[in-house]
């Protein structure tokens, strides 16, 4: 089952430019919240997160917004760079378990 | 500190075959948790082993095993490969593995079953 979900599978915007990267959940039971950047060869990086008590975190030019009534979540990159073009995961995890549920990724490009 | 070390880096196997897969966490780091990256579906949880015991168990058959040493090094097995078993195998480590703790993942080891 496919708890967390990142509908869009590709998002291209240009250089400088807003990107938003948008993910849902179904576990209501998820505390904290964490977005992953992956390039190519090499495994997932952490980029940012968020627990359940707020409802945004920044840094940099990185922001995650976290909507619990509509179990939403989105990253906004601002501004793009091309050196952000890599593949996005969103996944989640609760307080009391020890497994972190990923979404299928979103593949961005940011053109020059 | 060295980052989480998976080996080996590709391996080509054939049908029916098992595989062996390694990888040494993060020092300090005593949770190891396995996921599946396959196009289109992500990363699929496997497992997560603290202190050598399977914590949780994703929803994979029993061909897929793992187990952890007293070092917290990790293993993962794979009994009678099917062709759908091909797929980056990517392991991260955690300090405790809590709720939350953000993972440190290796490279991977990239699985043909041909």
């Amino acid at each position: 089952d496919q708890q967390v979900k990142q509908n869009s599978p590709s998002l291209s915007v240009q250089e400088g430019r807003i990107s938003i990267l948008n993910c849902d959940y179904t576990n209501s039971m998820f505390d904290y919240f964490l977005w992953y950047k992956k390039y190519p060869a090499e495994g997932p990086t952490f980029l940012i997160s968020i627990s359940s008590i707020k409802d945004k975190n920044e840094d940099g030019r990185f922001t995650v917004f976290l909507n619990k009534s509509a179990k939403h979540l989105s990253l906004h990159i601002v501004p793009s760079q091309p050196g952000d073009s890599a593949v996005y995961f969103c996944a989640a995890s609760a307080l009391n378990n020890n497994d972190m549920r990923f979404g299928a990724g979103t593949r961005l490009t940011v053109k020059p | 500190k060295a980052g989480v070390t998976q080996t080996p880096r590709y391996l080509i196997k054939t049908r029916g075959q098992q595989v062996t897969l390694s990888c040494s966490p993060i020092s300090g780091h005593r949770s190891v948790s396995w996921y599946q990256q396959t196009p289109g579906q992500g990363l699929q949880f496997l497992f997560e082993y603290f202190s050598e015991t399977q914590r949780n168990k994703g929803n994979f058959p029993g061909r897929f095993s793992g187990r952890q040493f007293s070092n917290s090094r990790s293993e993962m097995n794979v009994s009678t490969l099917e062709l759908g078993d091909s797929a980056l195998y990517l392991c991260a480590s955690s300090s405790r593995g809590g709720g939350g703790e953000k993972l440190f993942f290796g490279s991977g080891t990239q699985l043909s079953v041909l």
